[in-house]
């Protein structure tokens, strides 16, 4: 079974659009995470939640909006979506302080 | 300056070889420290935690100096399947769990 799993893998899309992205981890988790790691490969956290409240939050464009449903998801929405916007998007849980497991990744390119 | 600071790489040896790594972390209140590693279009994985007193895990080994601000990773006996991306991470002093990654040092393990 797959502890975090994030869909899509791939995501290829037009500037302008609007996409979401799904994450999911099934090893009981308070905290999920999305990271974005750019063309330089850098991993930058963007938001953190925790038992669903919203608890870091960096200095993301407000294009992009967090929704935790419930403890086992993490989704990602990214609204009009520009070429910077190319990336590689994890999602990630963790229960003790620095163990994080890691979804496949999701690779979105705006063209 | 970087939160979390590495030599980029790569690092190229042949199998067998001793290599090391280092990091420098700029925040003294950070409170966890971690080594991860991430292989080619993969996520990362945790590889090991890192402690004062010096850990070691089979051919891996770490060092934190706290005074100094400097982690250390040594490989021992290098095998074709340590060629990865060697990411230093260190938990913020928020209390929020929060990673933050160093850009990682290249190692290329050759025959």
């Amino acid at each position: 079974d797959t502890a975090v799993s994030q869909t899509p893998k791939y995501l290829v899309t037009q500037m302008g659009n609007d996409k979401s992205i799904k994450c999911e981890q099934n090893l009981g988790h308070d905290t999920m995470y999305w990271y974005k790691q750019d063309s330089k490969k850098f991993l930058k956290i963007m938001f953190s939640y925790n038992n669903k409240e919203l608890i870091i939050n960096e200095t993301v464009p407000n294009r992009f909006s967090p929704k935790s449903p419930d403890k086992a998801h993490l989704n990602l929405h990214i609204n009009s979506l520009e070429l910077g916007d190319s990336a590689v998007y994890f999602c990630a849980s963790s229960q003790e302080s620095g163990r994080a497991f890691f979804g496949q990744g999701t690779r979105l390119t705006v063209v | 300056r970087k939160e979390v600071e590495q030599d980029p790489g790569p690092f190229n040896v042949p199998e067998g070889a001793t290599v090391a790594f280092n990091c420098t972390y700029s925040n003294s209140a950070s409170q966890s420290f971690f080594w991860y590693r991430q292989d080619c279009r993969k996520e990362p994985k945790l590889l090991m935690s890192v402690y004062s007193s010096g850990n070691e895990d089979g051919r891996f080994t770490a060092q934190l100096n706290r005074a100094s601000q400097y982690i250390s990773l040594l490989i021992r006996d290098s095998k074709l399947s340590d060629s990865a991306t060697y990411l230093c991470v260190v938990t913020s002093s928020g209390g929020y769990n929060k990673l933050i990654f160093g850009a990682g040092t290249r190692l290329a393990v050759h025959p």
